[in-house]
């Protein structure tokens, strides 16, 4: 089956960019995903990149996207305590999306 | 408006019970999931139904039975729980296209806790 990589914690500076990498294994998804859940929360729609893009802006974050290494990142400037959750990666399968192990950012003030 | 809805958002009962969780959208789309996060906060899928047909039925122990009276509404019922059923359960919605677009909506979640 499809297999969504990331690393599990990532811990950043008040003010510094975070980067966040998933690898996937499906070369015909389409869209790749970006999730957030913050404690205790449910699961909120960050940004989405269609198969055929290789960036994405949309103010503070930053996707790209290397099809050929199947590797996905998500960039966050200026990172702000508010921006403390776990992030999740997932790629859409035929019906379904498939779900990264997620990476919790902690954000040090 | 809240777009997908669960209830309860807490659940906390005895070894053996049967319980229900609900799941609404009021998005209009025509599939409906159930997640759930372990502990660990790994999700995984055990649901998928598409205007009201299952679609998706992942390996799940068949004490858990979904039911859809429409394509609005999934409810996740669980017989006979078990300590390991404890984790935080999600509903989400999508609208089917068939071209791989279809963004998943998810609910806030639904924390079972088996005692």
């Amino acid at each position: 089956g499809e297999d969504v990589e990331q690393s599990l914690f990532l811990s950043v500076r008040e003010g510094d960019s975070s980067v966040i990498n998933c690898t996937y294994t499906d070369s015909s998804s389409t869209y790749l995903y970006w999730y957030k859940q913050e404690p205790g929360a449910g699961l909120q729609l960050l940004t989405y990149i269609f198969s055929n893009m290789d960036m994405k802006q949309d103010q503070r974050l930053t996707v790209l996207l290397n099809k050929k290494d199947k590797h996905l990142s998500l960039r966050i400037a200026d990172t702000q305590t508010g921006d403390s959750a776990i992030y999740f990666c997932a790629e859409s399968g035929a019906n379904n999306l498939f779900f990264g192990t997620g990476t919790r950012l902690t954000v040090i003030p | 408006d809240t777009a997908v809805s669960q209830t309860p958002k807490y659940l906390v009962t005895q070894m053996g019970n049967d319980k229900s969780i609900k799941c609404e959208q009021n998005l209009g789309h025509d599939t409906m999931y159930w997640y759930k996060q372990d502990s660990k906060k790994f999700l995984k899928i055990m649901f998928s139904y598409n205007n009201k047909e299952l679609i998706i039925n992942e390996t799940v122990p068949n004490r858990f039975s979904p039911k859809s009276p429409d394509k609005a509404h999934l409810n996740l019922h669980i017989n006979s729980l078990e300590l390991g059923d404890s984790a935080v359960y999600f509903c989400a919605s999508s609208q089917h296209s068939g071209r791989g677009e279809e963004t998943q909506y998810f609910g806030p979640g639904t924390r079972l806790l088996v005692l």
